[in-house]
Formats: C-alpha cells, structure tokens, sequence
C-alpha cells in the first residue's frame, strides 16, 4: 500500500517561509492534497494539486510537486503565527482513495 | 452552513463498556470515513461507507463497528473488545473518489 512521510517538525520565524516536504511511494496518485490541523479540532483541506502539474499557486501557498521522485512540498509565504498547525499531506490511492496520510509536520512559528 | 457534526467533542468510558460516536453530514456527501488519531501520529483509518447500508474494514477495525443506515449519519461504536480506546476520533466525508474530505471537529475519547 501507499506510504507517505514526511517530517514531523519545523520551526520558523514569523515573516520568512516555511517548506513543508512530502514523499510518496504510489506514482499512480492523481490528486496529492495538503490539510492543515489546529490544536483540538478536525482536518481542515488546504490545497490541492493534480499530478499532470508541477506547480500551483494558491495566494501564500505554493505546492509543488516532482513526479518522477514522488515528492511534493508545501511553501507558505510570509508565516504568521495563525499558520502554527500541523501539516498533513494526503496523496490519492490507486482507485481515487485518499485513505493515507502522512504522519504529518507540526510547524511552530516564532515571534 | 453545510458541515459534519461529531458528538459529543469529549467522551469519557469506563473499561468493559461499549460506547457510540456520532457523526452527521448534511453535505449530500455519498461517502463518510471513520479515522483514529493518537499524539504524535497521522491518521488511521477504522471504517469507510461510500454508499448506504454498505461499508468496509479499514486498517485497523478490529474492536469497532459501524452503521450506514441513512446518508447523513455514519455513527461508530467502539466496544469493549477495543484493547487501547483513548484516542481522537475524526469522522470525514467526500464526494467519492479523488475528492477532498470534509472533516469533523472530533470527538476526544478517554477511558477511565
């Protein structure tokens, strides 16, 4: 089955950028999603990105996918302190399922 | 607003009993997702439904169960065969496959 990691934290100052890496291990994935998690609640979809793409914008967040390497990151321009969350990336299965998530990135900005 | 509604947000069991978490989507979503989150690890999956009266066993089933009587409700029961309960319990739903899900706000299970 699909496997998907990605790292489990990162810290950035409010202001810079902050990348968020994703690898995949089923190149049959046809929508590669990205969701965001604040403390205490459900899964909030971010962005998306359609695997016949190599990037996409999306006001501060840029996605970009490599297909040939299976590998996927999320850029937010300009971190404010309302982006501290944990990153979750979901890549469709096989038959459309997006049943597998990474582990996800917890990203903690500073002040 | 259109949205999935879990309840109740905190639950508290005592050891042997069977307990029943609700979820309901007025989305018009065909299929709805049961997924387990502990600290520090992503999401896995318990149970899915994509369509009425027909669901199946994720990764990990064992110890749950579910109903698919109408579109809208997709309630979990874990029971007392369910060895390690204490977790976050999200419900998700979608337009079907390659769709993005709508998530629950999650109901937070503790046993005691």
């Amino acid at each position: 089955g699909e496997d998907v990691e990605q790292s489990l934290f990162l810290s950035v100052r409010e202001g810079d950028s902050s990348v968020i890496n994703c690898t995949y291990t089923d190149s049959s994935s046809t929508y590669l999603y990205w969701y965001k998690q604040e403390p205490g609640a459900g899964l909030q979809l971010l962005t998306y990105i359609f695997s016949n793409m190599d990037m996409k914008q999306d006001q501060r967040l840029t996605v970009l996918l490599n297909k040939k390497d299976k590998h996927l990151s999320l850029r937010i321009a300009d971190t404010q302190t309302g982006d501290s969350a944990i990153y979750f990336c979901a890549p469709t299965g096989n038959y459309g399922q997006n049943f597998v998530f990474g582990p996800g990135t917890r990203l903690s900005v500073l002040p | 607003d259109g949205g999935i509604t879990q309840s109740p947000k905190y639950l508290f069991r005592k050891e042997g009993q069977n307990v029943t978490l609700s979820c309901e989507q007025n989305l018009n979503h065909d299929a709805m997702y049961w997924y387990r989150q502990d600290p520090g690890q992503g999401l896995r999956l318990i149970y899915y439904s994509q369509i009425v009266n027909d669901f199946q066993k994720g990764d990990i089933a064992e110890g749950y169960s579910v109903s698919r009587e109408k579109k809208e409700s997709f309630p979990l029961t874990v029971t007392s065969a369910q060895k390690n309960p204490t977790a976050f319990y999200l419900c998700a739903s979608n337009q079907g496959s390659w769709y993005g899900y709508t998530f629950g706000s999650g109901t937070r299970l503790t046993v005691v």
